[in-house]
């Protein structure tokens, strides 16, 4: 399975943009890439996902580099309600089902 | 988007005994997932219940431990058996949607 490399941890000044890094050098063509986030105690949040172009969304942009070995998850203004653990992902297709495969994840802390 | 609710939300049990966990979805959909997130630790996939054919379990996983039903499209129960103090976790049901994959709540589970 293609394995994402994250911080393990990244700090933000409230009304800034957080730009949360994510390597996946071993990422194949047809691979997506997507980000979840998980507030303390909750299930995961999906946020995004892409597999080429950049995407934006209400909540948040993802550039993926043209070799696709990297992207960035783009808060725009980061609240303090954008405290959480972050999960770059790439999704594994397998024949007719996929999976995801959590890592480490980055904890975002956004300051006031 | 689906919402997706569990029964129980917690439990507290006894070693040697089973728990099942249920968990329903507001729309049909073909693929579920059941992960575990032990304490402080990110997400792993346990298996993957389609409906109509038999739960499909990751390394690690089996069947006499974690059996899974899957009756129907909007509904499914994890059931965790025999259980030791290491299976103390948040159990969590997901399902996809589209290119989408959504959590539930999750089920926190302390085994003493």
């Amino acid at each position: 399975d293609a394995k994402t490399t994250q911080p393990t941890s990244m700090d933000c000044a409230e009304g800034r943009a957080a730009n949360l890094p994510c390597n996946h050098s071993t990422i194949s063509g047809n691979e997506y890439v997507y980000w979840y986030r998980q507030i303390h105690s909750q299930g995961p949040q999906y946020i995004i996902h892409g597999l080429k172009n950049n995407e934006t969304n209400e909540m948040a942009s993802l550039i993926i580099t043209e070799d696709r070995k990297s992207s960035t998850l783009i808060l725009p203004h980061a609240t303090l309600r954008d405290t959480a653990v972050y999960y770059c992902i790439v999704r594994v297709v397998r024949g007719s089902n996929y999976k995801l495969t959590f890592g480490k994840g980055t904890l975002l802390t956004v300051n006031p | 988007s689906a919402v997706i609710s569990q029964k129980p939300s917690r439990d507290i049990c006894q070693r040697g005994t089973s728990l099942t966990i249920q968990c329903q979805v507001d729309s049909q959909v073909t693929m579920m997932f059941w992960y575990r997130q032990q304490p402080g630790q990110s997400l792993t996939l346990i298996a993957t219940a389609n409906q109509g054919s038999e739960a499909t379990y990751e390394s690690g996983f089996v069947i006499d431990k974690f059996p899974i039903s899957r009756p129907n499209l909007t509904f499914s129960t994890l059931t965790v058996s025999n259980m030791s103090p290491e299976d103390s976790s948040i159990y969590l049901c997901s399902v996809a949607l589209v290119n989408e994959q959504y959590f539930g709540p999750g089920t926190r589970l302390t085994v003493t």
